[in-house]
């Protein structure tokens, strides 16, 4: 089982350029999170879908956040314009459906480190 | 109040020592608990699901304590490679969409 897989690792981009972050989640699994992390506030829930389909982005914090998941191993997180503030390190982590999750918790990616300077 | 609350430490402890977080949670109709692992500059790792009646994985027992919302952490005979932080997590308040809520984490380090 290859996991979570992020990419990229690490991004680096200028304020008001366009990040794209991307996530496969483990096959087979149908639920899937996106994640924020940062010293001051610790691990934040941004948005997850169920079956492809985004059932909770009240952690999105602004318009310039959106999500999508077009196939089940597939989804992306994109920050458009970014800022200096949306620095962090962004996690995707995935469950089987909504049970597994409360079952057996969530299996992490390694994370794409973003810096907007 | 915070949905899940932990100290964050640091707990800085000897080897061989015993050490125990605790933490809180805001929601009584919580059903699922875990304590995560993470090192630093990593991803998150499940350590192990807390259970009602109490449960242990070697030199660790977490324990479950629904009348008073709060969920325990001990480390027993601490080692080097026990250094890192460590999250208490409990399922969203919806109880819906496998949402689940993370601590801020307690910091552990181990010292020779």
């Amino acid at each position: 089982d290859a996991g979570v897989i992020q990419s990229p690792r690490h991004e680096v981009t200028e304020m008001g350029q366009e990040v794209t972050l991307r996530c496969k989640p483990i096959s087979g699994h149908n639920s899937l999170f996106w994640y924020r992390q940062t010293m001051m506030r610790g691990l934040e829930l941004l948005i997850y879908f169920n079956n492809n389909v985004p059932i909770d982005d009240s952690g999105m914090p602004e318009d310039r956040f959106s999500a999508k998941m077009p196939n089940a191993s597939f989804s992306t997180l994109k920050i458009q314009p970014s800022e200096p503030r949306d620095s962090a390190v962004y996690f995707c982590a995935s469950s089987h459906l909504p049970q597994g999750a409360y079952d057996y918790g969530y299996t992490f990616g390694s994370g794409t480190r973003l810096t907007v300077v | 109040r915070k949905e899940v609350e932990q100290d964050p430490g640091p707990f800085n402890v000897p080897e061989g020592a015993t050490v125990a977080f605790n933490c809180t949670y805001s929601n009584s109709a919580s059903q699922s608990f875990f304590w995560y692992r993470q090192d630093c500059r990593k991803e998150p790792k499940l350590l192990m699901s807390v259970y009602s009646s109490g449960n242990e994985d070697g030199r660790f027992t977490a324990q479950l304590n629904r009348a008073s919302q709060y969920i325990s952490l001990l480390i027993r005979d601490s080692k080097l490679s026990d250094s890192a932080t460590y999250l208490c997590v409990v399922n969203g308040p919806d109880n819906q969409g496998g949402k689940l809520i993370f601590g801020q984490g307690t910091e552990l380090s181990v010292k020779p």
